[in-house]
């Protein structure tokens, strides 16, 4: 199975509400990184967290990492209707190929 | 400006026939993939080469060559298509080749469509 796995798979909000995506690996990790994906397009880089981080802010998005419990969060906060679009997790496992293992994502709505 | 590009960003061909789909980045990256995504929005690892060599290919079958003429390109040349092959296809770069440690820049995709 994927190395990250994104909880929910899909997620329909209000616009101005806060938005939290979950993943979670199996493996140790160097890092693990967020990206988003509009429709139609490429996947576009958010945020990089290391494993020896726990937090991590960039504009409204936060994330955290446990690497305890294998999982880290993705909380976008005041949504806006720009922010629709698929999140992915992807992990940088510490043994084997050098390469990023993504998630399936989660399919974010925001509703005007 | 500055950007991983793919060409092209539609492709619709038969069964048993061969294409190629072509990526530039001049981002001065040394680091190239090719990642497939298919239907269920799975994102999976094909190829990567780090400044012409081939460094990873994760078992996909020989009809997939790719090939990087330098390193700001990586082609992607498909053999007998077949209907499983139909998905979008990505390229990627990252300015270093141990991956983890820098963010990896995405072209928009290929969809590849295979009647």
């Amino acid at each position: 199975s994927q190395q990250g796995e994104e909880d929910p798979q899909a997620l329909s909000i209000q616009e101005g509400e806060n938005a939290t995506m979950n993943c979670s690996y199996k493996t140790s990790i160097n890092n693990l990184q967020w990206y988003r994906q509009n429709s139609g397009r490429g996947l576009v880089h958010l945020i990089l967290i290391r494993s020896n981080e726990r937090e991590k802010h960039s504009g409204r998005l936060r994330v955290t990492l446990d690497t305890s419990k294998k999982s880290s969060s993705l909380l976008i906060t005041a949504s806006r209707a720009a922010d629709t679009a698929s999140y992915f997790c992807a992990t940088s496992p510490i043994q084997g190929a050098q390469k990023l293992v993504f998630g399936q994502g989660t399919r974010l709505t925001i509703n005007p | 400006d500055t950007a991983v590009s793919q060409t092209p960003k539609y492709l619709v061909t038969q069964m048993g026939n061969d294409k190629s789909i072509k990526c530039e980045q001049n981002l001065g990256h040394d680091t190239m993939y090719w990642y497939k995504q298919d239907s269920k929005k799975f994102l999976k690892i094909m190829f990567s080469y780090n400044n012409k060599e081939l460094i990873i290919n994760e078992t996909v079958p020989n009809r997939f060559s790719p090939k990087s003429p330098d390193k700001a390109h990586l082609n992607l040349h498909i053999n007998s298509l077949e209907l499983g092959d139909s998905a979008v296809y990505f390229c990627a770069s990252s300015q270093d080749y141990f991956v983890g440690h820098s963010p990896l820049h995405f072209g928009n995709g290929t969809r590849l469509t295979v009647t």
